[in-house]
C-alpha cells in the first residue's frame, strides 16, 4: 500500500515549456486535490476532484488544468510555465468516510527560470 | 468557506505542553475542525479532528468550546521532533471533497 505517490520528484522548466505532474493514490479514495506550496507559505489548492470525472476550481487555478483520468489518478498540468509557478506540489486525497483525513504526496519541487 | 486565524508562530521548551488556538468565528453547522502537521519538505499529516467537546488520540488533544467560535491543539510533553507547522481546518462534513483552506498555520519551534 503506497498511499499517494507523485512523479515526478523535481523539475526544472524553461519559462513557456509545458509538462504534467502526476499522482496517484491505491486507497480507493474518491477526493483528490492538487496544492501549492511557496517558500515559507501555507498550502493554497489549484483544483480539487470530489470523484472520478468531475473536477473544480479551487483558490489559484489560473495557468493550470487537471485530469482525473480515473478514480486512482489525478494529473495537474502547466501548459506555459511562468516563473510565478515556481514552487512545491503536493497531491492529496481524502476517503469518504469520517474523519476526512487528507493523505498528501511527498511533493514536486518545481523551478521555473 | 470558514476562514480560520492562528497565531503566525510560538516557541516552547522541551517537556512543557503546548496550546495552539485557532479561531473559526463562522463555522458552520456542517463543519469539523482538522488540525495537521507539515514537516520541512513534506505533506502535512493528519493529526486530529473533532467537532465539539474534547478529543483525545496518542498524540494530541482538541478541545471545542460549546460555540465552536475557536478550537487549541494540545500537544502534551513537547519534543524536539515536534518542531513543525501546525495548520487548524474547518471543512464540511457532509461532502469529502469540500474545498479546504489551510492558511498559513502556525510555526511551532521546541527549544533544547
Amino acid at each position: 500500500n503506497a498511499g499517494v505517490t507523485q512523479t515526478p520528484k523535481f523539475q526544472v522548466l524553461k519559462t513557456g515549456q509545458s509538462m504534467t505532474l502526476q499522482c496517484a493514490q491505491d486507497m480507493n479514495h474518491n477526493s483528490m486535490y492538487w496544492y501549492r506550496q511557496d517558500p515559507g507559505m501555507g498550502l493554497r489548492l489549484i483544483y480539487y476532484s470530489a470523484s472520478e470525472g468531475t473536477t473544480d476550481k479551487g483558490e489559484v487555478p489560473n495557468g493550470y488544468n487537471v485530469s482525473r483520468l480515473n478514480k486512482r489518478e489525478f494529473s495537474l498540468r502547466l501548459e506555459s510555465a511562468a516563473p510565478s509557478q515556481t514552487s512545491v506540489y503536493f497531491c492529496a486525497s481524502t476517503g469518504a468516510f469520517l474523519p476526512y483525513e487528507q493523505y498528501f504526496g511527498p511533493g514536486t519541487r518545481l523551478t521555473v527560470t | 468557506l470558514a476562514k480560520t486565524t492562528q497565531p503566525i508562530s510560538m516557541d516552547s521548551y522541551e517537556g512543557q505542553e503546548v496550546n495552539i488556538t485557532c479561531s473559526h468565528n463562522n463555522i458552520a453547522t456542517n463543519d469539523y475542525i482538522t488540525w495537521y502537521q507539515q514537516f520541512p519538505s513534506q505533506g502535512p499529516r493528519f493529526i486530529i479532528q473533532g467537532y465539539k467537546t474534547k478529543v483525545t488520540n496518542e498524540v494530541a488533544s482538541l478541545f471545542i468550546p460549546a460555540d465552536r467560535k475557536s478550537s487549541t491543539l494540545s500537544l502534551p510533553r513537547v519534543s524536539l521532533s515536534d518542531t513543525a507547522v501546525y495548520y487548524c481546518l474547518v471543512g464540511d462534513s457532509d461532502n469529502a471533497g469540500n474545498m479546504l483552506t489551510f492558511g498559513g498555520g502556525t510555526r511551532l519551534m521546541v527549544k533544547p
